[in-house]
């Protein structure tokens, strides 16, 4: 059976850089199926997608956070990852992993989630 | 404010039917792009619900159905119960500025 489990960063201070990553399980990140991607949701708010990658190191962003976002991947450890950098309280969330459907553009497996703060 | 709008609560009886809308625009639903929903369960993650407009993940139960038209879609659910409780979100792909992948603010459907 597939599963995601993020990483826990916890606290992370105003203007440092947010760093994810997701460990895939029961299934290979080489897939030439799928790609792995980020999703976040602020408390008490609806839900975010932040980016998508390729077992290629191929990635996709979303417009609004490009620029503060990156995404690479280690096949050899098969996981993947997120780094989101000059973090305000607005990205306080809890961020999930997940398989993405490549050109379906749909979610179907998702990690349980990790809350991280920013604050000082 | 979301790309995609869904009323913010609906509600309904056990036994009953209730939908879901959500809307879009020409540059999302209305330019073909499918339409899917995720359900999510308190402290939980969203789970795939509706896939493809239509289709439904194993294991999903068929009271659960999707439909889309035009440039909005909706989400049935009939003989509610009481384990349906939970937030739903519709999701899409946008093609306005740059293309990205979109969801609804979400509706909290409430059994009574």
């Amino acid at each position: 059976q597939l599963q995601l489990q993020e990483s826990d960063p916890g606290l992370v201070k105003p203007s440092e850089t947010l760093s994810l990553t997701c460990t895939v399980s029961g299934d290979s990140i080489n897939s030439r199926s799928y790609y792995w991607g980020w999703i976040r949701q602020p408390p008490g708010k609806g839900l975010e997608w932040i980016a998508s990658l390729y077992y290629s190191g191929k990635t996709y962003y979303n417009p609004s956070l490009k620029s503060r976002v990156t995404m690479s991947v280690d096949t050899s450890k098969n996981h993947f990852s997120m780094n989101l950098t000059s973090v305000t309280a607005a990205d306080t969330a809890v961020y999930f992993c997940a398989r993405d459907s490549l050109n379906q553009y749909f979610f179907d497996f998702w990690g349980q989630g990790t809350l991280v703060t920013v604050s000082s | 404010q979301s790309v995609l709008t869904q009323p913010p609560s609906v509600s309904g009886a056990p036994g009953q039917r209730v939908t879901i809308s959500c809307t879009g625009t020409s540059s999302n639903i209305g330019a073909d792009y499918d339409v899917h929903w995720y359900q999510q369960l308190p402290g939980t993650a969203p789970k795939l619900l509706i896939y493809g407009n239509t289709d439904r993940p194993s294991g999903v139960p068929d009271r659960f159905s999707g439909s889309r038209s035009g440039t909005s879609a909706s989400l049935a659910i009939t003989g509610l119960q009481a384990e349906d409780e939970a937030i739903y979100y519709c999701q899409s792909y946008d093609t306005s500025l740059s293309a990205s992948k979109v969801f609804g603010g979400g509706t909290k459907l409430t059994v009574l």
